[in-house]
Order: C-alpha cells, then sequence, then structure tokens
C-alpha cells in the first residue's frame, strides 16, 4: 500500500498571505487528521475529518480551516498567514476511530515571511 | 487535562551505547503510542503498548498503566537511530479519540 503523501513538501509564503495544503490518506482510510509542529510548542492536534465531516477540533484560530473530499483526501487552508504559522505540518491518516492507529506523512513545510 | 512528559529532552551517545527514554502521563489513558522522527521530519510508529511490553529488534517498550508510565529501550545503538522520540497517549473526549503528546526526546548517535 502506498503511504501518505502530502503536497507541497515545502512551501514560502509572506505574511497576511493564504496557503492551502493537501494531504491524501492510505487507501482505504477514512480518517485524516492534521497536527501542526514546532520547535516551541511541540506537536499540536489542529483537526480531525472523517468521512467528510469534521470529528475533532484543537484549540487552533479560525484563520486555520480544513475540508474532506469524498475520496478521503483533505486540504487544509491557513488565511491572513502569520510569522508565527511556520511549521511544519502533517498529517496522518486512519482506517478506524482509533487515533493510535494514525499513519503520518512526510509533512509540509511552511515558511512565512 | 491530561499531561505528558518525556526525559530526558536530550541524550548524546556513542553508537552501540543502550538507552531508556521514559514517558510519564497524569491520568489513566486508552493507550500509548511511541514514535521515531528521523531528521527530515517523517514520524513512524514504533509501538501501540497500552500495556506489557513488546520487543522489535532492538527496539523494545514496557508500559505500567497503573503507574503511569512507559519505557522505551534501545539496544546497541546505531547513528540511524538519531532523530526525535515522542510518546503519544490516546484519550477521549466525548466521543472521539485524540492523541496528547509529550514534548520528545532528541537523541544523537555519534558514530
Amino acid at each position: 500500500k502506498a503511504g501518505v503523501t502530502q503536497t507541497p513538501r515545502y512551501l514560502i509564503k509572506t505574511r497576511g498571505q493564504q496557503v492551502t495544503l493537501s494531504c491524501s490518506p492510505i487507501s482505504g482510510h477514512r480518517s485524516v487528521s492534521w497536527y501542526q509542529q514546532t520547535p516551541g510548542q511541540g506537536l499540536q492536534f489542529l483537526f480531525e475529518y472523517f468521512s467528510e465531516t469534521q470529528r475533532n477540533k484543537g484549540n487552533f484560530p479560525g484563520r486555520f480551516s480544513g475540508r474532506q473530499f469524498s475520496n478521503s483526501r483533505s486540504e487544509m487552508n491557513v488565511s491572513t498567514l502569520e510569522l508565527g504559522d511556520s511549521a511544519l505540518y502533517l498529517c496522518a491518516s486512519s482506517s478506524g476511530q482509533r487515533a493510535y492507529e494514525q499513519y503520518f506523512g512526510p509533512g509540509t513545510r511552511l515558511t512565512v515571511t | 487535562g491530561i499531561q505528558v512528559e518525556q526525559s530526558p529532552p536530550d541524550l548524546i551517545l556513542q553508537e552501540g551505547a543502550n538507552s531508556t527514554l521514559r514517558c510519564n502521563f497524569s491520568d489513566s489513558v486508552n493507550n500509548l503510542q511511541w514514535f521515531h522522527q528521523n531528521p527530515w521530519g517523517q514520524l513512524i510508529n514504533l509501538f501501540y503498548i497500552p500495556s506489557g511490553t513488546k520487543q522489535n529488534g532492538r527496539l523494545s517498550a514496557t508500559t505500567v498503566a497503573t503507574e503511569r508510565y512507559s519505557l522505551l529501550y534501545i539496544s546497541s545503538s546505531q547513528t540511524t537511530d538519531s532523530g526525535v522520540y515522542f510518546c503519544a497517549v490516546e484519550t477521549r473526549r466525548d466521543s472521539n479519540y485524540q492523541l496528547i503528546w509529550g514534548a520528545g526526546t532528541k537523541l544523537i548517535i555519534k558514530p
């Protein structure tokens, strides 16, 4: 089985712009979770989508949003970028409901200048 | 909410050495996982271990759920073991499950 893929792998944006990141889960997996990783805050949960519905949400501002398509691919959008949004954004897919079954993609490294 | 603490935060060892990484959690959990993040950012599942002991090659893990800790053992370290090791515990909020992460142990193996 192919693993979780994320595009793009690297991205440079300027403050105020918006960005869309994409994640394709493992075939057959219906759950996609997004995480933000920064040196100062570590790994933080953004949200989870299951069967096109947001099932779980972390404590991030409304500038961070996501969606999931019928083929389980997911996109994450960040509007009005801030310098502090520079981070590694990780996507994880899961076949079921339990969080421990997650498998991670390689991440998208976003730099905001 | 539940707190997950990992120790030590940093560890530098020579190739061939053994190491023990610890994960403490503040409340009972549904289960616990260990991950390795390589220097390129890829997170790899190592163990799903809510209790007991598991072994995979040079790596083994033990979780004592009643005492709220887990240990990851790495024997005969190799330079490819370098990276950050995370433990994450699964908790349930309403009907949804979520992973709560420790801050990680950064391991550097010198040749």
